[in-house]
């Protein structure tokens, strides 16, 4: 079965840097969450967007933007990358708020 | 607020034995949902499990099974006969049912079988 697909996989940036990270959710799933994951930590919810709208905000810092396309893949926009936004990234997706999938993440790192 | 508490932060067994994992969650939702996730040294989250704040019965699947106790507040999840492919941080989690929009996990308990 296909899974939510998230690119790419390991990112390398500068400090300043802006970085693009992509979520392809499962086929027909509406939703999409993206969350957070700083090492040796939980992850951390960021936002979330049903139907191309967003519906939830969490801790996402002001550099970061995100949004959802017609064709339901989503982006995270992240501008002046600083050394604490090192993290796993991951993007999950569900249909109608159901259970959430998670992608297998990309790996940031600022240096 | 919603919290999750996974109070051992690192458990170590031998291959075969059984293990159990503690979840304590606080909510003032009367419905939520409640998760079990696996996160293997590759990096990925894999759902094992969600039971809904109505849906008390204990689950088994496998080798693993999950106690569900509304009483207590807790969710706590058990391997049985553990192998050596179990080793991963496992991560307990919470979200409110209705909106269902964001799940908070807990910090994780990081589990080790050894051989």
């Amino acid at each position: 079965a296909a899974g939510v697909i998230q690119s790419p996989r390991h990112l390398i940036k500068e400090k300043r840097e802006t970085a693009t990270l992509k979520c392809y959710p499962i086929p027909r799933h509406d939703t999409v969450y993206w969350y957070q994951q700083g090492p040796g930590q939980d992850p951390q919810f960021l936002i979330s967007f049903y139907e191309k709208m967003q519906s939830d905000k969490g801790s996402i810092p002001d550099r970061f933007s995100a949004q959802q396309f017609s064709d339901y893949h989503s982006e995270l926009n992240m501008s002046s990358l600083e050394l604490g936004d090192s993290a796993l990234y991951f993007c999950a997706s569900s249909l109608n708020q159901n259970i959430q999938y998670f992608g297998a993440g990309t790996r940031l790192s600022v240096l | 607020a919603q919290k999750v508490t996974q109070a051992q932060t690192e458990i170590s067994v031998v291959e075969k034995e059984d293990v159990t994992l503690d979840c304590v969650y606080e909510t003032r939702d009367t419905t939520y949902y409640l998760f079990w996730y696996k996160q293997p040294p590759s990096g990925e989250l894999v759902f094992l499990i969600r039971r809904n704040s109505f849906d008390e019965q204990n689950e088994i699947s496998g080798r693993y099974s999950w106690n569900f106790q509304k009483s207590t507040s807790s969710f706590n999840f058990t391997i049985t006969a553990s192998q050596v492919v179990d080793s991963a941080v496992y991560f307990c989690a919470l979200s409110e049912a209705e909106r269902d929009d964001k799940i908070i996990f807990g910090k994780g308990t990081r589990l080790h079988i050894l051989p």
